[in-house]
């Protein structure tokens, strides 16, 4: 059964700094993985999607990374500010099952 | 992409009642899911609505407890029904939109169950 952890639970940072949330999965056998990004009555917005044939997705400041064969994401955010300030969600996609997710980080940048 | 219009964002509810959330998507959407987040704990799904026929509910969800509409392509309703103080999560209606892998995601719905 597919499982998925995120580490840390809980990061504080001051304005300014790069940091790397960590997703890892126990089933390297997935379609792709997605990181969502959740704030307090708004639901998730998804951030970046990652096939399981690619090694990295960037979007601005976010980079993303898949080390398929080690079960292993990063989010990368760099130069944090206080608006990313939220809960940052990884979830894998695997054949005949719907998205499994981890519990979260919560992120918090002070100015 | 997908604009998902969920409500009631939030509710406080009696034992022993129903409520019903509502989830309107601005296109035609072959499946809608619904999940739920307990306090503390990862999304779980729910069911998965397909318009015309009936949901597939996953392990431990019953369509007793959890009755699913899809009455068409952009509607669907999840009642959450004689509620006890364990169904207090927040409640999330997701597409995945045509021709895209991503889930877009409802605001949500918070309930508490007093």
């Amino acid at each position: 059964k597919q499982e998925v952890t995120q580490i840390p639970a809980a990061l504080s940072v001051p304005e300014g700094e790069n940091l790397v949330l960590n997703c890892s999965f126990t089933d390297s056998a997935i379609y792709n993985l997605q990181w969502f990004r959740q704030d307090p009555g708004k639901g998730l917005t998804s951030l970046l999607l990652i096939q399981s044939s690619q090694r990295e997705q960037t979007s601005g400041r976010l980079n993303a990374s898949l080390d398929k064969s080690s079960g292993r994401s990063t989010l990368y955010i760099a130069a944090s500010q206080p608006g990313d300030s939220a809960t940052y969600l990884c979830a894998v996609n695997q054949a005949g099952t719907a998205l499994i997710f981890g519990k979260g980080t919560t992120l918090s940048v002070s100015s | 992409s997908a604009v998902i219009s969920q409500k009631p964002s939030r509710d406080i509810c009696q034992r022993g009642t129903s409520l019903t959330i509502q989830c309107q998507v601005d296109s035609q959407v072959t499946m809608m899911f619904w999940y739920r987040q307990q306090p503390g704990q990862s999304l779980t799904l729910i069911a998965t609505a397909n318009q015309g026929s009936e949901a597939t509910y996953e392990s431990g969800f019953v369509i007793d407890k959890f009755p699913i509409s899809r009455p068409n392509l952009t509607f669907s309703t999840l009642t959450v029904s004689n509620m006890s103080p364990e169904d207090s999560s927040i409640y999330l209606c997701s597409v995945e939109a045509p021709g895209e892998e991503k889930l877009f995601f409802g605001s949500g719905t918070q309930l508490s169950v007093l």
